[in-house]
């Protein structure tokens, strides 16, 4: 069972330049969610979706876009890349709202 | 002030330790979580409680929700346990967690 994947592991980008990053479960969770981790500032909410066809913004969403797919998956968008958005992205699921949280094992991006 | 505060923020302790983390939170919740990161590593899921006390293994977590507090306890650690910690609160009514900045904990040999 692979729970949460997310691909890619390493990514970097050059100011400007765009990319998505991936996110699939197989749990069939209906909630779904992207954070961004970044030093002394701890887990920061960038998007959810709470069941499918739906998503929502949360606390950091300037400079993101998400698309969630269908309920396995939940794709985050950087349109054009800024040195801000140097983070460890993770995704993660739940099956309902208030529900233990799966997370993805992380992304690392870095924007020169 | 933050919603969710943790203490301590670093925590250096000796193997067999009884560790112990806090938790204190100002918004009323459905659900708190604790979660442990290691080094470079994903998140982990240990505990998600709404009241009273929840056990696995060497890890304890209990929740006051009068108080509007929470504790992690660690029995006999152990240098696998270096990790930091994560509070997580489902606050009542929203979709998001609200969470702690994480606690440091190395378990020296």
């Amino acid at each position: 069972n692979a729970g949460v994947t997310q691909t890619p592991k390493f990514q970097v980008l050059k100011t400007g330049q765009s990319m998505t990053l991936q996110c699939a479960q197989d749990m069939n969770h209906n909630s779904m969610y992207w954070y961004r981790q970044d030093p002394g500032m701890g887990l920061r909410l960038i998007y959810y979706s709470a069941s499918e066809g739906t998503t929502d913004k949360g606390e950091v969403p300037n400079g993101y876009n998400v698309s969630r797919l269908n309920k396995r998956e939940f794709s985050l968008r950087l349109e054009s890349a800024a040195p801000s958005q140097t983070s460890v992205y993770f995704c993660a699921s739940s099956e309902y709202r208030v529900s233990p949280l799966h997370f993805g094992n992380g992304t690392r991006l870095t924007v020169t | 002030k933050n919603e969710v505060e943790q203490s301590p923020q670093n925590l250096t302790a000796q193997e067999g330790e009884f560790i112990t983390i806090n938790c204190s939170y100002s918004v009323g919740i459905s659900a708190l979580h604790w979660l442990q990161q290691h080094p470079g590593g994903g998140i982990v899921s240990l505990f998600m409680l709404s009241s009273g006390k929840k056990k696995h293994g060497r890890l304890i977590a209990t929740i006051n929700i009068q108080e509007k507090h929470s504790s992690l306890h660690i029995t006999a650690s152990h240098p696998r346990d270096s990790a930091v910690y994560i509070c997580a609160v489902s606050s009542a009514g929203a979709q998001k967690l609200v969470f702690g900045q994480g606690t440091r904990l190395t378990i020296n040999p």
